[in-house]
C-alpha cells in the first residue's frame, strides 16, 4: 500500500517557467513532509521541508505548498532552469518516537526543463 | 565540507558470496540510515541507528545486517545476495528525529 504517492511519473517544462510537482498521502499521522531531488548516478539531495503546522513554505526558487483536508502537498519552482532537470521525490514522516526516523518515499516525478 | 561518503560505488558480486558497503560521515549526525532502492522505485528503508541503537525495519530481510562501529562509520552486510538483491543502496544521516536526512551518493550492487 502507498502512502505516499507521486501520480505523475514525468513533466516537461520550457526554461523560465514554472515546475508544479505535486504529491498525495494516506497517512493522517505523517507531519512532515520533505522533498528531494536526484540526478542519475547520485543519492538524493534535500530539498526543502514543511511541517504540518505551516501551509507553505518558501526557499529560493522553491516553495512547497501543503493542503493537509485534502493529504496533498506540492513543490513549485519558479523559473524552472535546465539544471533542475532531475527526478524529484517527496518524502513524509510521522510525528515522535519510531515513526519519526522512517522517510516514506514516493516514487518519483522526473521534470525536464527544456531550454 | 561535510558530507555522507560511500564506497564502492559499484560492487559486483556472485550469487551466494557475502558482500559488504560502506558508509561514512563528517556531519557528526547521531542516526544512520540504510536504503534500498530499486529501478523506478521508491527507497525503501532497512535499518537505521540511533547512536549505537539499531532498529531493523520489520519487512527486511534476515541477509541484511549492519554494523556501526563508531560514529562515522556504518556498514551493510549482505550475506548471500541473491539475484532479487540487485539495487541501489542509499545511505544518510540526521541530527535526530523528525528532521532532513542527508543522503550518500549511494552504492549500485550487482550481483551475478
Amino acid at each position: 500500500d502507498q502512502q505516499v504517492k507521486q501520480n505523475s511519473p514525468s513533466l516537461s517544462v520550457q526554461e523560465g517557467r514554472i515546475s508544479i510537482l505535486n504529491c498525495d498521502y494516506t497517512n493522517s499521522m505523517f507531519d512532515y513532509f520533505l522533498w528531494y531531488k536526484k540526478y542519475p548516478a547520485e543519492g538524493p539531495t534535500f530539498l526543502i521541508s514543511i511541517s504540518s503546522i505551516k501551509d507553505k513554505n518558501e526557499d529560493g526558487r522553491f516553495t512547497v505548498f501543503l493542503n493537509k483536508s485534502a493529504k496533498h502537498l506540492s513543490l513549485h519552482i519558479v523559473p524552472s532552469q535546465p539544471g533542475d532537470s532531475a527526478v524529484y521525490f517527496c518524502a513524509a514522516s510521522a510525528g515522535a518516537g519510531a515513526g519519526s526516523y522512517q522517510l516514506t518515499f514516493g516514487k518519483g516525478t522526473k521534470l525536464s526543463v527544456i531550454p | 565540507d561535510a558530507m555522507v561518503i560511500q564506497n564502492p560505488r559499484y560492487q559486483v558480486t556472485q550469487f551466494g558470496k557475502p558482500v559488504t558497503l560502506s558508509c561514512s560521515q563528517t556531519l557528526n549526525h547521531n542516526v544512520m540510515y540504510w536504503y534500498q532502492q530499486k529501478s523506478s522505485q521508491a527507497p525503501k528503508l532497512l535499518f537505521h541507528y540511533y547512536d549505537k541503537d539499531f532498529n531493523n525495519e520489520a519487512d527486511t530481510p534476515d541477509n541484511f545486517q549492519s554494523r556501526r562501529p563508531n560514529t562515522s562509520f556504518c556498514f551493510l552486510d549482505i550475506r548471500s545476495p541473491g539475484l532479487g538483491d540487485a539495487a541501489m543502496y542509499l545511505c544518510a544521516t540526521s541530527g535526530g528525529a523528525g528532521g532532513p536526512q542527508y543522503f550518500g551518493p549511494g552504492t549500485r550492487l550487482l550481483v551475478l
